[in-house]
C-alpha cells in the first residue's frame, strides 16, 4: 500500500502570505498526485491534478509541483477564501493524505 | 453542468447494511469516459476512498473495505449505488459521491475527482 503524509499538519498565515504545503508518498507515484481544498461542512474541491495541472476555474495563485515521492502545493498570495484544509491524493491507489489545515494568523 | 446528489438512510443499525444512492443530473452517467466514486469522511477526520465503478460495471475497491463493499450502477436511472455490509460505529461518516475524470499520461491515465456531491451523513447506532 502507498502511504501519504503531509506537512505541516496545520499552519497559521496572513492574507498575502506565500504558503507551501508538502506531500510525500511512501513510494514513487510519478505524477499521479491530486490536490483538493475542503472548507468546513463542504465537499472537497479539486485544485490540481497530475501533480501540476490547474483545474479549470481554479485561481492561478494555486500551483503544484513535484514527481516521484515529493510534491508541493503553493499558494502564491493567500486570500481570505483560501483558509481551509488541503488534501493530497495519489491517483494510483487513491489514498488521501491526512490533510493540512490553513488558518488565520 | 453535472451535479451529484447522495441519498439514503441517515441511521443504520450495527451489523446491518448501509445503502446509499448517488443521482447524476445535468448529464448522462453513460456519456464520456468517467468513473463514479464513493468517498467517506468521519467527523473531524480525513478522507477515505471507498471505491469506484465504470459504466461498463468494472469496479475497484479500497482493499481495507473490499470484503464489505459493493458498488453498482443503474444507467437507466442515471444512478450509482454503494452497499457496505456488517457496519459498525467506525463506519459513521459523511459519505460523498464523486465523478472521476481522466487524462492520458505517458503510460497510464491520471484520474481525479472533479465533481462532488454535497455529502450525506450516516450514523451507525442501535
Amino acid at each position: 500500500d502507498i502511504q501519504m503524509t503531509q506537512s505541516p499538519s496545520s499552519l497559521s498565515a496572513s492574507v498575502g502570505d506565500r504558503v507551501t504545503i508538502t506531500c510525500r508518498a511512501s513510494q514513487s507515484i510519478s505524477s499521479y498526485l491530486n490536490w483538493y481544498q475542503q472548507k468546513p461542512g463542504k465537499a472537497p474541491k479539486l485544485l490540481i491534478y497530475a501533480a501540476s495541472s490547474l483545474q479549470s476555474g481554479v485561481p492561478s495563485r494555486f500551483s503544484g509541483s513535484g514527481s516521484g515521492t515529493d510534491f508541493t502545493l503553493t499558494i502564491s498570495s493567500l486570500q481570505p477564501e483560501d483558509f481551509a484544509t488541503y488534501y493530497c491524493q495519489q491517483s494510483w491507489e487513491f489514498t488521501f493524505g491526512p490533510g493540512t489545515k490553513v488558518d488565520i494568523k | 453542468q453535472v451535479q451529484l446528489q447522495e441519498s439514503g438512510p441517515g441511521l443504520v443499525k450495527p451489523s446491518q447494511t448501509l445503502s446509499l444512492t448517488c443521482t447524476v443530473s445535468g448529464g448522462s452517467i453513460s456519456s464520456g469516459s468517467y468513473y463514479w466514486s464513493w468517498i467517506r469522511q468521519p467527523a473531524g477526520k480525513g478522507l477515505e476512498w471507498i471505491g469506484r465503478i465504470y459504466t461498463s460495471g468494472s469496479t475497484n475497491y479500497n482493499p481495507s473495505l473490499k470484503s464489505r463493499v459493493t458498488i453498482s450502477v443503474d444507467t437507466s436511472k442515471n444512478q450509482f449505488s454503494l452497499k457496505l455490509s456488517s457496519v459498525t460505529a467506525a463506519d459513521t461518516a459523511v459519505y460523498y459521491c464523486a465523478r472521476s475524470d481522466m487524462v492520458r499520461g505517458i503510460r497510464h491515465y491520471y484520474y481525479y475527482m472533479d465533481v462532488w456531491g454535497k455529502g450525506t451523513t450516516v450514523t451507525v447506532s442501535s
